[in-house]
């Protein structure tokens, strides 16, 4: 979907490295999330946020923090990567009940 | 949210209907039936949901019994473009959550 978008689309990086991916929206919707999903697996909620000053953690926040710089902007770091973080990863926004995913982001830690 | 279940695999010819089942016997009375798809890790896409009513959008059909304990997602002429994986989720509206299962992976054969 157009509305959302995910920088890098793709990104290699090293043990230990911080690394941001970024996500951008159009739809003007308060709410957005960051999902990553594992080969085979279906997706999982990482952190979500309602609006500019909210944000909370999903299921497997741990070694992941977030930014919500405007109502368009939701950010994802990794303070510290490590290799079990290789995964495809991505943003989502919302209104009350329909989810629109962006193209999602492949990082690879080696 | 309710736990559901979706067969692993199952393909049909192109042109013909495409029926997916889903089995949400623990569906709460609030909770809605919503199906995704994922087209070779794409970001998952919005298809339709419905509460108790059957539905009929551009894209598909979805079937609710009358128990709510299971749902059919019709795709009425499936397209080669349609081969992806579709996930059945269950619910609140107002719910943040999204929790994909495996999902069922859909082929369609010339």
């Amino acid at each position: 979907d157009a509305d959302v978008t995910q920088t890098p689309r793709n990104r290699i990086t090293k043990t230990g490295k911080r690394i941001m991916l970024e996500c951008s929206q159009t739809k003007g919707h308060d709410r957005m999330y960051w999902y990553r999903q594992d080969p085979g697996l279906g997706l999982r909620l990482i952190y979500y946020s309602f609006d500019v000053k909210d944000i909370n953690k999903g299921e497997i926040s741990d070694g992941y923090s977030v930014s919500r710089q405007a109502q368009a902007k939701f950010s994802l770091s990794l303070e510290s990567a490590i290799p079990n973080q290789t995964a495809l990863y991505f943003c989502a926004t919302s209104d009350f009940d329909t989810q629109y995913f962006g193209p999602g982001t492949r990082l690879t830690v080696l | 949210d309710a736990k559901t279940t979706q067969p692993t695999s199952m393909d049909c010819a192109e042109g013909r209907a495409a029926n997916l089942p889903c089995n949400h016997s623990t569906i709460s009375g609030n909770e809605y039936v919503y199906w995704y798809r994922q087209i070779h890790s794409q970001g998952p896409q919005y298809i339709i949901h419905g509460l108790k009513n059957n539905e009929t959008n551009e894209m598909a059909s979805l079937i609710i019994t009358e128990d709510r304990k299971s749902s059919t997602l019709i795709l009425p002429h499936a397209t080669l473009r349609d081969t992806a994986v579709y996930y059945c989720i269950v619910r609140v509206d107002s719910s943040y959550k999204l929790i994909f299962g495996s999902g069922t992976r859909l082929l369609v054969r010339p």
